[in-house]
């Protein structure tokens, strides 16, 4: 079993949907990333948080470090969001190596 | 600046070339990072340097070869690669190691004939 689990694997939405994406991991951590990675590569880091809520444009991350579980939220979401969703944990003390979720692939349809 | 520029963005080698992979930032960050990804994977830790000295190398073949000349730029020397080698190759900084925000790079799409 993966430390840091994602789920769905796979989504597709209609433009305009209220999109989550959920992350649970099985460690202590540190910190948690979102990332955000179009086709073509590049990564593009969302949040870094480490407890409560943070929020930026259509974007809400929230995490619930007793749960361990955090999740992406994307309202009013758009076929420009159409990419792979990362979920990525700082492992604590050992919080030089991040640990990957194997990503969400969305798909928004106009 | 807050961007973090990777040259050649694409790169087809045979298998007894040596070529190099640059990255540069200019954020001030004193942490950078070389990832592998192959496709529909996540990416995978390389190399960590800390204030241009490596710190972490996570087993990596020497064909291999990292190098960081200066607190802006990191390279990555190929030497004798192999086919699945074939990767996308992600660098990224953080302001230092440790629990700090990664900034990646877009990517150089290796591909070894």
């Amino acid at each position: 079993k993966n430390e840091v689990e994602q789920s769905p694997q796979n989504l597709t939405a209609q433009e305009g949907e209220f999109i989550t994406i959920n992350c649970s991991y099985s460690v202590g951590i540190s910190a948690l990333h979102w990332l955000q990675q179009h086709p073509g590569g590049g990564i593009v880091s969302l949040f870094m948080l480490s407890s409560g809520k943070k929020k930026h444009g259509r974007l809400i991350a929230t995490i619930n470090i007793q749960e361990k579980h955090s999740s992406l939220h994307i309202t009013a979401s758009h076929p420009r969001d159409s990419a792979v969703y990362i979920c990525a944990a700082h492992r604590m003390n050992r919080d030089d190596k991040i640990i990957f979720g194997k990503g969400t692939r969305l798909h928004i349809l106009p | 600046d807050t961007e973090v520029t990777q040259t050649p963005k694409h790169l087809v080698m045979g298998m007894t070339n040596k070529k190099s992979l640059k990255c540069e930032q200019h954020m001030g960050h004193r942490a950078m990072y070389w990832y592998k990804q192959k496709a529909k994977k996540p990416p995978e830790l390389m190399f960590v340097y800390s204030y241009e000295k490596l710190s972490i190398n996570e087993s990596v073949p020497s064909r291999f070869s990292p190098e960081c000349p200066n607190s802006s730029l990191l390279n990555l020397h190929l030497h004798a690669l192999q086919p699945e080698d074939s990767a996308l190759y992600l660098c990224a900084s953080s302001r230092i190691t440790g629990t700090n925000e990664q900034f990646f790079g877009p990517g150089t799409r290796l591909t070894v004939l």
